[in-house]
């Protein structure tokens, strides 16, 4: 079936760096792309969505790129504080609108 | 508003025995979820409701059962646990279908099979 997925499990960053967290999809029918950010305990919390005819979306401190020619979506935090230590997942959802299929998440650390 | 509440926050079963786990939201959502998440992977749809009445069966379906009969309520029952439903359960809503809408997530129930 269709998937998404992220390249790397985890990402270890200094504070006040910025973070770049990708992901790979292969559904090129999904119509908007979404990240989330899941503490520790936690249900998935919303960050930011970009739909399929956008390559670029910004958001506070978060930019999201969508490169449709080779199926890849980053995220990109700015100036990365420890309370962004969590495990991130790209999502796509259908088009109906019914489902979302999720990667399998970065971990992400930072040290102070 | 509480947004997405789900009951109870943990639970052990033995193998066979049936539970009932709650999702509740308040903000009159048409559309409401239930994702399992295993660990070190993403969330994986079991079965939606796009509305009162309605429900449909998403990715890992077998094994549980659903029912919507209020907007706000959306139960998950396990009529017969197995060791391989042990799992983080995530209850979600949004406000509805046809396209993308922004999915609310709740706090998630932890279930143990032994």
């Amino acid at each position: 079936g269709e998937s998404v997925g992220l390249h790397l499990p985890t990402l270890s960053v200094q504070e006040g760096d910025n973070s770049i967290i990708n992901c790979a999809y292969s559904n090129s029918a999904s119509d908007y792309f979404i990240w989330y950010k899941q503490e520790s305990g936690k249900g998935p919390q919303f960050i930011i969505d970009i739909r399929s005819n956008m390559d670029k979306r910004q958001g506070q401190r978060v930019t999201v790129l969508l490169n449709k020619t080779v199926k890849h979506l980053s995220l990109q935090i700015a100036a990365t504080q420890p309370g962004d230590s969590a495990v991130y997942f790209c999502a796509e959802c259908n088009q109906a609108g019914t489902a979302l299929i999720f990667g399998k998440g970065t971990t992400l650390s930072v040290s102070s | 508003n509480a947004g997405v509440t789900q009951t109870p926050k943990f639970q052990v079963l033995k193998t066979g025995q049936s539970m009932t786990l709650q999702c509740a939201q308040d903000m009159n959502h048409e559309y409401m979820s239930w994702y399992r998440q295993d660990p070190g992977m993403g969330l994986r749809l079991i079965h939606y409701s796009v509305g009162a009445g309605i429900t449909d069966q998403g990715e890992v379906p077998n094994g549980y059962n659903v029912s919507r009969s209020t907007t706000e309520d959306f139960p998950l029952r396990l009529l017969s646990a197995a060791p391989s439903q042990t799992s983080v359960y995530f209850c979600a809503s949004s406000i509805g279908t046809g396209t993308y809408n922004e999915q609310f997530f709740g706090p998630g129930t932890r279930l143990t099979v032994l």
